[in-house]
């Protein structure tokens, strides 16, 4: 009965090498958001979409981008993973201005 | 933006005291207050949460209080137990815009 479905759990990635998180949900909730989390410290939002609507934070880096084909998918791009972008990335989504669920998290590493 | 504090960053309580988290945010239009508990390695779950049309709320040995006047809002645990031991988060959002506290790392011992 998995809600937030986050794939692969653990990723390897070189450095500069383009990587792509997945998350997928079976809430049907209207809002995805993209957190980084590294050790020891707070989950950062990156992004969020409201519906089809893309809602970006002001300090989240270029080399970050988000894809929402449908309402239950949503993707996390870095474009040119760097070493300081090795964190634990976590899914999650709401219904409207609510409840936010987070799924397990996918934990990259940059080589 | 909305900023949020959190005190103590470490908490180290006897099995079956109270232990008491303490968070301050900055936006007086933030209204929804969730606290999250993490486990090593884990997700972020939610335990409590408040809206500010409330004072508080309690569910079980945990409860959460919210001052708006001085926009500080705590968590209560209760007759802790070994199994609360976690990184525990607060919380402060407005719309979609959900900004976390640094964290307690909250230790039960035996």
């Amino acid at each position: 009965d998995a809600m937030v479905i986050q794939n692969p759990r653990y990723q390897v990635t070189q450095f500069g090498k383009p990587v792509t998180l997945s998350c997928s949900q079976t809430l049907n909730h209207n809002v995805m958001y993209w957190y980084q989390q590294k050790s020891s410290q707070a989950p950062k939002l990156l992004f969020h979409y409201y519906d089809k609507d893309f809602n970006n934070e002001a300090d989240t880096p270029d080399n970050f981008q988000s894809r929402r084909p449908n309402t239950s998918f949503c993707f996390l791009d870095i474009r040119s993973p760097g070493l300081g972008d090795a964190a634990m990335y976590l899914c999650a989504t709401s219904r409207g201005r609510t409840t936010q669920y987070f799924g397990p998290g996918t934990r990259l590493l940059v080589l | 933006g909305e900023n949020v504090e959190q005190h103590p960053s470490t908490l180290s309580v006897q099995e079956g005291d109270s232990a008491v988290i303490k968070c301050t945010y900055s936006d007086s239009a933030s209204n929804y207050f969730p606290w999250y508990k993490q486990e090593l390695g884990k997700r972020p779950q939610l335990i409590i949460d408040i809206r500010s049309n409330v004072g508080e709320k309690k569910d079980q040995r945990i409860a959460v209080t919210l001052n708006k006047t001085a926009k500080h809002f705590s968590l209560h645990i209760t007759e802790t137990q070994p199994e609360d031991s976690a990184v525990y988060f607060c919380a402060a959002s407005l719309n979609n815009d959900m900004r976390f506290g640094a964290g307690t790392r909250l230790t039960v011992k035996p």
